[in-house]
């Protein structure tokens, strides 16, 4: 079955404890992207992955890292996370075309203390 | 910067009626426009799209209208069902003739509940 897999589905964490949330799909897309969903303000861009090793920034990048070390998976990393990044993540993928459907995971919800 | 304006925030329809949902754009340089159906719990999952050469486009129950003139498209749902009850969202991007990853800019979301 085609998906994409984001872990953990919720986490509580207290200011400043670095956190991973793992993300992996398995339809060989070359696009990849993290996206912040919060009320009123819908699906933010965080970051995007063009291919393994070329990552860039989206519209709310700020205290969030990313990588892609390989084509399936692409990691969001907050190492000192503050509670304003309490919200509702979600990992995408997309196959290689412009205007290409985004699959998107089940999402993560965050809460940080 | 809000490049695709969404409204209403919310709304609550009975069953059988026709919720609209209303999308609005500033980049002329968008020419793909997907909605997005979300239920609890779930991520996001394509509904339909649009590319701005059509005016209408159909799929089921679900039509997308589009004015290209105004940079505005919405969503209409007809004979709405409880099971449509979801958050819908409308986007835009840059189209296929674009090439390269082209970034979805997403609207607010519209919260749509249908009561029995």
């Amino acid at each position: 079955e085609a998906q994409v897999t984001q872990n953990p589905r919720y986490l509580i964490t207290v200011t400043g404890k670095k956190l991973t949330v793992t993300c992996s799909q398995n339809m060989n897309h070359e696009y990849m992207s993290w996206y912040r969903q919060d009320p009123g303000l819908g699906l933010r861009q965080i970051y995007y992955s063009m291919n393994v090793e070329v990552t860039d920034k989206g519209d709310v990048p700020e205290g969030y890292k990313v990588s892609r070390k390989e084509k399936r998976n692409f990691p969001l990393i907050l190492e000192s996370p503050s509670p304003n990044q309490t919200s509702l993540y979600f990992c995408a993928s997309q196959r290689k075309s412009a205007a290409s459907e985004a699959f998107f995971g089940q999402g993560t919800r965050l809460t940080v203390v | 910067q809000q490049q695709v304006k969404q409204s209403p925030q919310s709304l609550i329809v009975q069953k059988g009626g026709i919720p609209i949902i209303n999308c609005a754009y500033e980049n002329t340089a968008f020419d793909y426009f997907p909605w997005y159906q979300q239920f609890p719990g779930k991520g996001p999952a394509l509904l339909i799209a649009i590319r701005p050469d059509v005016s209408e486009k159909k799929e089921g129950r679900f039509t997308i209208s589009f004015n290209k003139s105004a940079k505005q498209f919405s969503l209409h749902i007809m004979d709405s069902q409880p099971g449509d009850s979801a958050t819908y969202f409308c986007a835009a991007s840059r189209g296929p003739n674009s090439g390269g990853y082209q970034k979805v800019t997403f609207g607010t979301g519209t919260k749509l509940q249908v009561i029995p």
